[in-house]
């Protein structure tokens, strides 16, 4: 089947530009996550989702960013007003959400995001 | 403080030779689980093993296997026989039952085969 899928795949824009990152989970998984990668360091957890409700969004790096996912499939992350410390590869995976034992979570090719 | 620590930046293998990934992690829930997950140029992050705490055995998956030691706290990772394409950063990865669902990653180990 369809693995995760994220569009752009690569994402230029001048600072203070707004970009939107879209996520396509694997079908039927209740659980998604976006996750930012600095280059050359490990993924680092943005926010999560349950369906259609955002249960945790503590890694969101500031009130610029913010995500969506209204449907409880597609989801997509928007950043408002760019800086170039927003450059990045933005991440998403997803999870048949079951909450104990192995959930594996299984990711997208990530979208590279260059602000200059 | 870091949850995770991959003390290894880069390593070099040769060609079907072993090498082993090295991964500590600092928890105090009971209840954890460790991941590896493998990501090649190309940027996807491939799962490779799962180990969970109270897993009495350590996890194997094809060439893979998972050295878990819990009263250490490590859990490497041991590539055997390596394959040109196995090339690639590997991060650890851990899921600790208080926040059942996020995944805390380690900074990774480049990886380079040599023919």
């Amino acid at each position: 089947g369809a693995g995760v899928s994220q569009s752009p795949r690569y994402k230029v824009a001048k600072r203070g530009q707004d970009v939107a990152l879209r996520c396509d989970p694997i079908s039927g998984h209740v659980s998604l996550f976006w996750y930012q990668q600095a280059l050359g360091q490990g993924p680092e957890f943005l926010t999560y989702f349950q369906n259609e409700a955002q249960l945790d969004k503590s890694g969101l790096p500031s009130d610029r960013f913010f995500a969506e996912r209204p449907e409880g499939s597609v989801s997509t992350l928007k950043i408002q007003r760019t800086q170039q410390e927003d450059s990045a590869v933005y991440l998403c995976a997803s999870s048949t959400g079951q909450t104990l034992g192995l959930d594996t979570q299984y990711f997208g090719p990530g979208t590279r995001l260059t602000v200059l | 403080a870091q949850k995770i620590t991959q003390t290894q930046p880069g390593m070099f293998v040769q060609e079907k030779e072993a090498v082993t990934l090295d991964c500590t992690y600092d928890t105090s829930d009971p209840s954890y689980g460790l991941f590896w997950y493998k990501q090649p140029s190309s940027g996807e992050m491939i799962f490779l093993i799962y180990q969970g705490s109270y897993d009495q055995q350590n996890a194997t998956e094809g060439r893979y296997s998972l050295n878990f030691q819990k009263a250490r706290k490590s859990a490497n990772l041991v590539i055997s026989a390596s394959q040109l394409g196995d090339s690639a950063m590997y991060f650890c990865a851990m899921r600790e039952v208080q926040d059942d669902y996020k995944l805390s990653f380690g900074a990774g180990t480049t990886v380079t085969v040599r023919a």
